[in-house]
């Protein structure tokens, strides 16, 4: 299996700051690294896919970039709704693993 | 607005068999994977498998001994079944959609539905 590894683990920031998570995967997988959003009792959310490529409805505050095995999630301005878990995922191949979550916090 | 919601008990006993069900609304079944994923407490994420609406299935080679899916496109349903459960399986449970293009990622999920394992 492909491992992923996100860094941090956790994250305090504050609103308007600007945010990078990391996603390394143990081997290529091109571009196929998907971004999730998850608050508790809320369905995750997709965010970026295909690396880059935002989800239709995403603020453009959010972006990805990355390709082979190291990929990165950028918040460029924190707001109050961002606070969240926050999964990488390779869609390269079976069976689909994850990075163990980025938990953002309020600072 | 696609939504797909889980349900199932919540409370399982060691040994027996989980049952879960996914409700899908808002789209057509057809042309996509049907997949489970879980998330026990304090820990990552898990792919459990997927099921085609054709009823092919792929399952996590670390899971495959207990797990079984099944779908029925006239119900716009698909289902999770695990047996000989220990607590080890206890778990927020959802299900998600994934379009049945190499690579493509999970685009909407349920909220989930937490299972406990205990006697």
């Amino acid at each position: 299996d492909i491992q992923m590894t996100q860094s941090p683990s956790s994250l305090s920031a504050s609103v308007g700051d600007r945010v990078t998570i990391t996603c390394r995967a143990s081997q290529t997988i091109s571009r196929y690294l998907n971004w999730y959003q998850w608050r508790p009792g809320r369905a995750p959310k997709l965010l970026i896919y295909a690396a880059s490529s935002l989800q239709s409805g995403v603020p453009s505050r959010f972006s990805g970039s990355g390709s082979g095995s190291e990929f990165t999630l950028t918040i460029s301005s924190l707001q109050p709704e961002d606070y969240a878990t926050y999964y990488c995922q390779q869609s390269y191949t079976l069976p689909h693993t994850f990075g163990q979550g980025t938990k953002l916090e309020i600072k | 607005q696609v939504q797909l919601q889980e349900s199932g008990p919540g409370l399982v006993k060691p040994s027996e068999t989980l049952s879960l069900t996914c409700s899908v609304s808002g789209d057509s079944m057809t042309g996509y994977y049907w997949n489970w994923i879980r998330q026990p407490a304090g820990k990552g994420l898990e792919w459990i498998g997927r099921i085609y609406t054709s009823g092919s299935t792929y399952y996590n080679p670390s899971l495959k001994s207990r797990v079984t899916m099944s779908i029925d496109t006239s119900k716009k349903q698909f289902s999770l079944e695990m047996s000989s459960v220990t607590a080890a399986d206890t778990a927020l449970y959802f299900c998600a959609r994934q379009k049945a293009v190499a690579g493509d990622p999970f685009d909407y999920w349920g909220q989930g539905n937490l299972v406990t394992v205990s006697s």
